[in-house]
């Protein structure tokens, strides 16, 4: 049973644009929120965590909004740039193991 | 650069041959992963080592055997491969326990089975 459902799939945005990355999870004992970015050929790596007792966490461009009533948090990008283009996830943690839905597959144009 | 290295970069095997993937991290970490992850889809996990004694595993066919041989290091021998096995295989570590320890990624091993 999937836990966190990730929205869209992919998403194409011209360069300044604010992209917008949805996930929508099903388990309310989660207490850890990762974001992770990989790069084509490179391994994940993490972007930004979020607890949820925090609403919104910023690093940089990035910034995480979490909407506990909505079972939802969202990942925005301000002022995207071509080299943002990467997929982005959100895993949750399950009995130790960091299990990663589909992604979203984010191209930046320049 | 990352702070975990995995070796080699690619690989190319035949079905019967036997080859080995290799990690190494020097953070201090005391778990260590592999995941898998074919071409447009998420990374899937297949070993968790935690204090070097394997904790997880994933249902992997036995044609995969990993091994930790000390807290740095971490193998991945492989044999008798199919096709569908080509993959990136990716190496992790991160602290062990609470599951709020951001894990570490390498590059991968680009494995092409032939």
């Amino acid at each position: 049973q999937q836990q966190v459902k990730q929205s869209p799939q992919s998403l194409i945005v011209q360069k300044g644009g604010i992209p917008i990355i949805n996930c929508a999870y099903e388990n309310t004992a989660f207490d850890y929120f990762p974001w992770y970015q990989q790069f084509p050929g490179k391994g994940p790596a993490l972007l930004i965590a979020i607890r949820p007792d925090v609403s919104e966490k910023k690093e940089g461009r990035f910034t995480i909004s979490f909407n506990k009533s909505a079972k939802q948090f969202s990942l925005h990008i301000m002022d995207s740039q071509p080299g943002d283009s990467a997929t982005y996830f959100c895993p949750y943690n399950q009995g130790g193991k960091l299990i990663f839905g589909q992604g979203t597959e984010l191209s930046v144009k320049p | 650069d990352t702070e975990v290295t995995q070796t080699p970069k690619h690989l190319v095997m035949g079905m019967t041959n036997k080859k080995s993937l290799k990690c190494e991290q020097h953070m201090g970490h005391r778990a260590m992963y592999w995941y898998k992850q074919k071409a447009k889809k998420p990374p899937e996990l297949m070993f968790v080592y935690s204090y070097e004694k394997l904790s997880i595993n994933e249902s992997v066919p036995s044609r995969f055997s990993p091994e930790c041989p000390n807290s740095s290091l971490l193998n991945l021998h492989l044999h008798a491969l199919q096709p569908e096995d080509s993959a990136l295989y990716l190496c992790a570590s991160s602290q062990p326990g609470t599951g709020k320890s951001p894990l570490h990624f390498g590059n991968g091993t680009r494995l092409t089975v032939t």
